[in-house]
């Protein structure tokens, strides 16, 4: 059973600092790798999906990475902004049973 | 374009009275799921489709039901309502590896 793990839970940093996320799966076997971004009682709002094929994803100021050997991912943010505030959730479509389980966020608070 | 539209937004229901959300896709997409998420929690997976097959979850509750008429729409029932069943419910498709959501509809129960 596929379980999906992000540290840390919430996270506080100034406005301006690079800052990295982290997620970990416990079955490698998986087509995708996807992180989103929700904001309080709004739906997800897809950021970076990586194919099992591919190491990563750019998009603006966001980077994410996969390494599924080690069943991790990274979502790095560059110059983090107040805007960025939200929680960011990742979530892997597993290749044996087409399920997409998700981690329980990070929190992301960003100060001015 | 939105691809996973799911209606309506928000919903209110009274405790006990049946309700049923829905979900349609343009993708074709052969799986099709729902996601309940409460608040500050991730989402949980309900159930799934793999086109018509069905596949619930162990812990998900009799009074949650899916039906798929076809391969474009899906349909959450919740056959009575309780005050614990409030929570956003999202439904996503996915297919060679690509997964679309919704953009959720928020169920609030008086």
């Amino acid at each position: 059973k596929q379980e999906v793990t992000q540290i840390p839970a919430a996270l506080s940093v100034p406005e301006g600092e690079n800052l990295v996320l982290n997620c970990s799966f416990t079955d490698s076997a998986i087509y995708n790798l996807q992180w989103f971004r929700q904001d309080p009682g709004k739906g997800l709002t897809s950021l970076l999906l990586i194919q099992s094929s591919q190491r990563e994803q750019t998009s603006g100021r966001l980077n994410a990475s996969l390494d599924k050997s080690s069943g991790r991912s990274t979502l790095y943010i560059a110059a983090s902004q107040p805007g960025d505030s939200a929680t960011y959730l990742c979530a892997a479509l597993g290749m044996r049973d087409d399920k997409i389980i998700f981690g329980k966020g990070t929190r992301l608070h960003i100060l001015p | 374009d939105a691809m996973v539209i799911q209606n309506p937004r928000y919903q209110v229901t009274q405790f006990g009275k049946p309700v049923t959300l829905s979900c349609s896709q343009t993708l074709n997409h052969n799986v099709m799921y729902w996601y309940q998420q409460k608040s500050s929690q991730a989402p949980k997976l309900l159930f799934h489709y793999y086109d018509k097959d069905f596949n619930n979850e162990a812990d998900t509750p009799d009074n949650f039901q899916s039906r798929r008429p076809n391969t474009s729409f899906c349909f959450l029932d919740i056959r009575s309502p309780g005050l614990g069943d409030a929570a956003m419910y999202l439904c996503a498709t996915s297919s060679d590896g690509f997964a679309f959501f919704g953009q959720g509809t928020r169920l609030t129960v008086v």
